[in-house]
Parts: C-alpha cells; structure tokens; sequence
C-alpha cells in the first residue's frame, strides 16, 4: 500500500478527457514538488511531467498536470489508444526519507 | 541519453546479484544515479541513490545492509549489488537518471532517463 494513493484504473474513449489524481500528505505531495511517469507494457517507465506541470520536451501537450495542497492530477486530452499504459506519480518524502511512488493507475482507452 | 543495464540474472536464494547501467550522452558525474525495482505485476519501488561525483549514498531502509551501489567513472558505470535474495526480491531493476534539488525548501526529484530493465529471478 502507498503512501501516495491513486485509483487503480480510469477509462474513457478515444477523443476524451481523462484525469487521474494522486492523493498524499503535507510530508510528501505538500511540500514537494510531483512527477509523473507513463509505462508502457513491457517497456522502462517515461517522465511525463515533472515540478507539478512541466513537460519536458517531446511531450504532447495532451499531458499536462498539476498540483494543489497535498493532491496531484494528471490530464490527458484527446485520448489515443497509443495511451493505454499504467501511470505512476512520484515524489519526496520528507518523513520517511525516501522517494515514493503512487500504486499505479491503468489507464485503459474505450 | 542512454542508460544501458546488463543482462538478465537467474540466482539462488541467499546469493548476491549485481546490476550494471552504463550512461553515455551526458556528463555521468553531473546526475544522480537511482535504482528502482518492480516485482512482477506490481508498482515501482524505490531503492535509493548514489552521487557519482562524490560517492554519496541514500537507501530505502528495508534495503540498508543488503544494498550496496557504487561507480566506476571511468567507464561511466553505475553498480547496484543486492545480497542475501529471497524469492521476494524476484523483480526488474532500472537505474534511472535523476535531476534532484531543493528550491525554497520543496525538493524535486525528476527520474528522465531510464534504463532498459534487467530483469532478476531468485529461485532455489
């Protein structure tokens, strides 16, 4: 179980809007900053978005996120079933010391 | 940007498995070097880190004692050594390049470049 709580799996269709939050505490997504990562089946996990809502480049600016008190969102827009992929979002803990990732959530495109 | 990990390991329980992760493209002794692992269907876990510059390191406690990442700069090879394997410890490990810092007290750890995975089986 994580310290940083995502919902195990969102869906909507091709064209759609999709959001997926990650919930924590002031020791970790309060006082931090929130990345997230898209992985693939079978592949290495991908940076998506990093320091709340930015995109490095050659991200889509389909992906976007953000952040507000000790929740993180992550938004895609124009759903393709190239997103169909799990979704992770990470960040420092400072109680635990450690860096922490969300669960996971599986992303599945309609 | 490449981070290139060896290849995959099958070991006992109770032995010891080492992991390589050769960066090329950037100035290896500039980023963080972390390793996380993912057991079979699961999520992401976090092991800990290693400063190639300076040799510093930080570790998840359940890993403390059981855990040792080094590097070798002139080859620009990061090692991550995990010991005494359990069937738990059954998993794909990534090293992963890591732009880290603290502004105005809120810390950033941005994981942006990814090794391919090596995948390691512990089974007697």
């Amino acid at each position: 179980q994580s310290v940083l709580t995502q919902p195990p799996s969102v869906s909507a269709a091709p064209g759609q809007r999709v959001t997926i939050s990650c919930s924590g505490s002031s020791s970790n997504i309060g006082n931090n900053y929130v990345s997230w990562y898209q992985q693939l089946p079978g592949s290495a996990p991908k940076l998506l978005i990093y320091d709340n809502d930015r995109r490095p480049s050659g991200i889509p600016d389909r992906f976007s996120g953000s952040k507000s008190g000790t929740s993180a969102t992550l938004g895609i827009t124009g759903l393709q079933s190239a997103d169909e992929a799990e979704y992770y979002c990470a960040t420092w803990d400072r109680s635990l010391s450690v860096v922490i990732f969300g669960g996971g959530t599986k992303l599945i495109v309609l | 940007v490449q981070l290139v990990q060896s290849g995959a390991e099958v070991k006992k329980p109770g032995a010891s498995v080492r992991v390589s992760c050769q960066g090329s493209g950037y100035m290896f002794i500039s980023y963080y070097v972390h390793w996380v692992r993912q057991a079979p269907g699961q999520g992401l876990e976090w092991m800990g880190w290693m400063n190639p510059n300076t040799g510093a390191t930080k570790f998840a406690r359940e890993f403390e004692g059981r855990v040792t990442m080094t590097t070798d700069t002139s080859i620009r090879t990061a090692f991550m050594d995990l010991s005494r394997l359990t069937s738990g410890d059954t998993a794909v490990y990534y090293c992963a390049r890591v732009e880290q810092g603290c502004l105005g007290g809120f810390c950033y750890y941005n994981f942006d470049y990814w090794g391919q995975g090596t995948l390691v089986t512990v089974s007697s």
